[in-house]
């Protein structure tokens, strides 16, 4: 069975760095195609893709964010962490961690989601 | 705005048939699979149908999905009260070295 569990920071501040981790378990990245993903969600507003890296560490980046977002993989700890840099109180929401099991499909298993504030 | 559009709402009578419209381009849709996420308030989404047709394991086969050209469909028949929810369509495009583009969401009201 596939889990995937967000963590981080509840409050960041305007300009600042948000890093969020995501901790999996059923699945490796020693296996071929596999990918982990990260999601966002404004309050009320839609989703939107931010960021993909697969068993190889080719890493995908939304083309509109990819100079503030780094995405990395520890394929020891069963760990993706997500770094998103000058961080705007618009950018408040809910971040979903997700599963990909090959490449270019759909994301089959989600994250329970972490809800992230950016407010002085 | 997103790059993939939906009706902002649908709405049907409990047993009635809806249909949920996606509309892309020649870069999206028209070359690479649809996907459909189901989003009930409060919950995070779930994979609802994926490659245009396909539904994973545990889902009604009262939802299904379809793709022509640059639209695709999501249909729901015998609509029960619990499918109120929102409903994403969402493909790969392989404009800008590749990314993950979604539709705006549909809510679906059941009345």
């Amino acid at each position: 069975q596939i889990t995937l569990k967000e963590s981080g920071p509840t409050l960041v501040k305007p300009t600042q760095t948000l890093t969020l981790t995501c901790t999996f378990s059923g699945f490796s990245f020693r296996t071929t195609a596999v990918g982990v993903g990260w999601i966002r969600q404004s309050p009320g507003k839609a989703l939107e893709w931010l960021a993909l890296i697969y068993w190889d560490d080719d890493k995908r980046y939304s083309p509109s964010l990819k100079s503030r977002l780094t995405i990395t993989k520890d394929t020891s700890k069963n760990q993706v962490v997500l770094i998103m840099t000058n961080m705007d109180p618009v950018e408040t929401g809910t971040y979903y961690c997700v599963h990909i099991k090959e490449v270019f499909s759909a994301f089959d298993i989600w994250g329970q989601g972490t809800m992230v504030t950016v407010s002085s | 705005q997103s790059v993939l559009t939906q009706p902002p709402s649908a709405s049907g009578a409990p047993g009635q048939r809806v249909t949920i419209s996606c509309s892309g381009t020649s870069s999206n849709i028209e070359i690479n699979a649809v996907n459909w996420y189901q989003q009930v308030p409060g919950t995070a989404p779930k994979l609802l149908i994926y490659k245009n047709y396909q539904r994973p394991s545990g889902v009604p086969d009262r939802f299904s999905g379809s793709k022509s050209g640059t639209s695709a469909s999501l249909a729901i028949s015998g609509l029960q009260s619990e499918d109120e929810a929102d409903y994403y369509c969402a493909a790969w495009d392989d404009s800008l070295n590749g990314q993950v583009v979604f539709g705006g969401g549909t809510k679906l009201t059941v009345l």
